[in-house]
């Protein structure tokens, strides 16, 4: 059971879009469809903002999807604003009751 | 809404216990709906699942604690605890609680979260 492969930073400007991957294995991310993406500002707990890859919860903005292709997920921002810097982390289930969280990805919004 | 609150000492000494107690407002920790879930994070670092149990006690740990690793539900208090034995400078981290939502008994994602507790490992 391994950590999920995110990129340790992305950034853009106001107003763009930027995604963020989250590569696993045929073991977990490939295998099902929950993956979760939470955000994280400095000194608080994380937030889930995307669920079953692509759900969204009740509040959180439209600009935030999520996807994935094969063993990997992605979550985009589109429409980047000043408030969407913070770390985001992948989440996904990887059968026999077991979690598995990615490294983290801090977005800097420029 | 939902909340959680984690409690427990900030500061333990090596080879000790770690204890901490999530206590759950606004809602029944008597569902068969959510896993009750311990996630912690290390300073600086990403988000590492520790565990988590279901109401009727079944519990299912990360295999690298395991060992060390006693997770406990008490639905009279609307608690859920975690006992994490042996310990090192390594577990000092950021331990979160957090409710794990259920579908067809897999655990599909983490919402809400309590606010974080610090726990230092040091004589």
């Amino acid at each position: 059971q391994s950590a999920l492969t995110q990129p340790r930073s992305v950034s853009g400007s106001p107003g763009q879009s930027v995604t963020i991957s989250c590569t696993g294995t045929s073991s977990d991310v490939g295998g099902y469809n929950y993956v979760s993406w939470y955000q994280q500002h400095p000194g608080k707990a994380p937030k889930l903002m995307i669920y079953d890859v692509s759900k969204r919860p009740s509040g959180v903005p439209d600009r935030f999807s999520g996807s994935k292709s094969g063993n990997t997920a992605s979550l985009t921002i589109s429409g980047l604003q000043a408030e969407d810097e913070a770390d985001y982390y992948c989440c996904s289930y990887a059968g026999n009751s077991l979690v598995v969280f990615g490294g983290g990805t801090k977005l800097t919004v420029l | 809404q939902v909340q959680l609150q984690e409690s427990g000492p900030g500061l333990v000494k090596p080879t000790q216990t770690l204890s901490l107690t999530c206590t759950v407002s606004g809602g029944s920790i008597n569902s068969d709906n959510y896993y009750w879930s311990w996630i912690r994070q290390h300073p600086g670092k990403g988000l590492e699942w520790i565990g988590y149990i279901y109401y009727s006690g079944s519990t299912y740990y990360n295999p690298s604690l395991k060992s060390r690793l006693t997770i406990s539900i008490d639905t009279s208090k609307n608690q859920f605890s975690l006992k994490l034995s042996s310990v090192t400078a390594a577990d000092t981290a950021v331990y979160y609680c957090a409710r794990g939502v259920m579908v067809y008994a897999i655990l599909d994602c983490f919402d809400p979260w309590g606010q974080g507790t610090l726990v230092t490992v040091s004589s």
